[in-house]
């Protein structure tokens, strides 16, 4: 079955940095999501994207995130300058119609230090 | 606003034992309902999903669950549990937003203990 992968599974980075995540979304789904579950706490969501531009955005995907579709395959998440409160885990989602289950991946652990 | 509660934090079974964890929503409209499981290290993966039709929908694993609109909840259960079901279950309630999109909103998550 077509899976979502999601690369690194893990990144710790230093506090003020920029990091990049990265996902293979499902090769014929349309529509993206990025997902963000601090430790212990519900996963929340970021952002959607559909038709190369962002579709929704929640509260948290404030200025310092960004998201781009580099090439026909990858979707990614960039963060410009990391703070404590970003260390989360991540995960990229993909369906192939609006109103489809969201097929997940297994997400990158974001350390800041 | 849309929104879920989930009000057991941990749930410890027997192996062998049935199971029902307790979803309830809130949603302005018939809602898109999801159970999601994540286990240790991994992504979500879908149990099973209801969208319209028949209230009782059967997911993988055995697993099911039941759409009551007057209760407002969307219960998941399973008659006989094992070992390899300990993990984290999200409910989650979605529906098309003013943007267009189709965003789920997760509940906190269920923690299933499993005893041998």
């Amino acid at each position: 079955e077509p899976e979502v992968t999601q690369t690194p599974s893990h990144q710790v980075t230093q506090m003020g940095q920029e990091v990049i995540l990265r996902c293979v979304p499902i090769s014929n789904h349309l529509y993206f999501y990025w997902y963000r579950q601090i430790l212990g706490q519900k996963v929340e969501f970021l952002v959607s994207f559909y038709n190369n531009e962002i579709s929704e955005k929640s509260e948290i995907f404030d200025d310092q995130f960004s998201v781009e579709r580099p090439d026909g395959s990858n979707f990614t998440l960039k963060i410009r300058s990391t703070k404590l409160e970003d260390s989360a885990m991540y995960f990229c989602a993909s369906s192939g119609q609006m109103n489809q289950p969201q097929h997940f991946g297994d997400g990158t652990r974001l350390s800041i230090l | 606003a849309q929104s879920v509660t989930q009000p057991d934090i941990h749930i410890t079974v027997s192996e062998g034992a049935s199971l029902e964890l307790r979803c309830n929503y809130s949603y302005g409209a018939t809602p898109y309902l999801f159970w999601y499981v994540q286990s240790p290290g991994q992504g979500l993966q879908l149990l099973l999903k209801y969208f319209s039709g028949d209230t009782l929908v059967q997911g993988i694993k055995g697993f099911e669950a039941e759409f009551k609109r007057s209760q407002s909840s969307f219960n998941l259960r399973k008659p006989s549990v094992h070992w390899s079901d300990a993990a984290e279950y999200f409910c989650a309630v979605g529906g098309a937003s003013s943007g267009g999109s189709y965003i789920p909103t997760f509940g906190r998550g269920t923690s299933l203990i499993v005893h041998p």
